[in-house]
């Protein structure tokens, strides 16, 4: 158990709605960064924060947006869904030393019907 | 543009023999590399790190080793064992800024499968 924990484990939902995807850290760990990984691909990074602040940006689409709350919560906010949006999102979570070594949930499949 | 790459997509080994896994990057500005094992329904577990201005890193059976020059890097795993059937992934940590301010980027990914 890496002590990431994501909500939901698996999402269905129909194109051009709205889903948000929750991640909370591991325990005192600063840093949030969010994954896409899609079929056969490798993961992609999207947005990291720290401490509430956003910090660095990936490919992330306009349509998608972040935010970390001050209990370091964070939500995934994925709008104007569309097929091609199916994928696994992964949270991981590292503490305050720096970002290289991050620890995973267990990821949100996304299915866009 | 793919900056690190994971040319095998499957590597099937037997129990007891050495798994070699390879990782191509491009980017000589990486600071630290790292492997993650991945089960199915699970995320990616942390294996092992390597520095930059290091060119071998030993935890247990799993040594990481560094050529710089050739940019390439690979995960030996000595002995296998079933039980490291698992998605490799190679990824490579890029920072700019403070120095919680970064990436991982990640290569695709090697099936690696160990037979009894």
């Amino acid at each position: 158990d890496s002590g990431v924990t994501q909500t939901p484990k698996h999402l269905i939902t129909a194109t051009g709605q709205r889903v948000t995807l929750r991640c909370s850290p591991r325990s005192g760990d600063l840093s949030v960064y969010w994954y896409q990984q899609s079929l056969d691909q490798g993961l992609q990074f999207l947005i990291q924060y720290y401490n509430g602040e956003e910090r660095a940006k990936g490919n992330i689409l306009e349509r998608f947006s972040a935010q970390q709350f001050p209990d370091l919560h964070s939500e995934l906010n994925l709008s104007s869904l569309e097929l091609g949006d199916s994928a696994l999102y992964f949270c991981a979570s590292s503490g305050s030393g720096g970002g290289v070594i991050q620890y995973f949930g267990a990821g949100t499949r996304l299915s866009v019907l | 543009d793919q900056q690190v790459k994971q040319n095998s997509p499957s590597l099937s080994v037997q129990e007891g023999r050495i798994s070699i896994l390879n990782c191509d990057y491009t980017n000589s500005m990486f600071d630290y590399f790292l492997w993650y094992k991945k089960y199915p329904a699970e995320g990616p577990t942390f294996l092992i790190s390597i520095s930059s201005i290091k060119d071998k890193n030993e935890d247990g059976r799993f040594t990481v080793f560094l050529n710089k020059s050739a940019k390439h890097l690979s995960l030996h795993i000595v002995p296998s064992q079933p039980g490291d059937s698992a998605v490799y992934f190679c990824a490579a940590w890029w920072a700019w800024g403070s120095s919680n301010t970064g990436k991982l980027i990640f290569g695709q990914g090697t099936t690696l499968q160990v037979k009894p």
